[in-house]
């Protein structure tokens, strides 16, 4: 079964910090690997998702990236701000019907 | 706006008092599933549909029940809650091409069972 382990649990930066959340995985048959971010009282939001035959993908002041072989993503948050306080999950797709979830890291920011 | 919708957002009941949460998408995905989060356990999933009357188990099934008698629909019953599925739960839908897509979540229901 695969297994997503999210280090560190929880961060805390100073405001304007560039910063990286590590999500790894047991199991390199995936679909995609998804990022997410969750607000206290809120959903789960998509962040990016990237394909099992792609490197990175950005958006905005995220950039996330995939090494498939050694089982491991990154989330690169440039410039960091209060409003990312948050927590961030990763999720791993593979060939079951379930979506494997890390259990997050919880980022705070300070202004 | 493309959207999963769930109510209620916030559920106290009893022991043992039939409930239904709802959930709603109107994105025509094909696929519909359920997950609760726990503290320290993380987003496990419950039951999921991969189409209109084809649902399955997931890895915590136990207690549930789900049906699918439209493609935007997909209830999350409880027939008989306990106090062990007080949780965080959400609804999520993906087109059917999961492998190459992103799937959508819900904004959750919190539910205590006392």
């Amino acid at each position: 079964k695969q297994e997503v382990t999210q280090i560190p649990a929880a961060l805390s930066v100073p405001e304007g910090e560039n910063l990286v959340l590590n999500c790894s995985f047991t199991d390199s048959a995936i679909y995609n690997l998804q990022w997410f971010r969750q607000d206290p009282g809120k959903g789960l939001t998509s962040l990016l998702l990237i394909q099992s035959s792609q490197r990175e993908q950005t958006s905005g002041r995220l950039n996330a990236s995939l090494d498939k072989s050694s089982g491991r993503s990154t989330l690169y948050i440039a410039a960091s701000q209060p409003g990312d306080s948050a927590t961030y999950l990763c999720a791993v797709a593979n060939s079951g019907y379930a979506l494997n979830f890390g259990k997050g890291t919880s980022l705070l920011v300070t202004p | 706006e493309a959207q999963v919708t769930q109510n209620p957002r916030y559920l106290i009941t009893v022991t043992g008092k039939k409930l239904t949460v709802t959930c709603s998408q109107n994105m025509n995905h094909e696929y519909m599933s359920w997950y609760r989060q726990d503290p320290g356990l993380g987003l496990r999933q419950i039951y999921y549909s991969m189409n209109v009357e084809v649902t399955d188990k997931g890895d915590v099934p136990e207690g549930y029940k789900v049906s699918r008698k439209e493609k935007r629909n997909f209830p999350l019953i409880l027939e008989s809650p306990s106090p062990n599925q007080t949780s965080l739960y959400f609804c999520a839908s993906s087109p059917r091409q999961r492998r190459y897509t992103e799937a959508f979540f819900g904004q959750g229901t919190r539910l205590t069972v006392v």
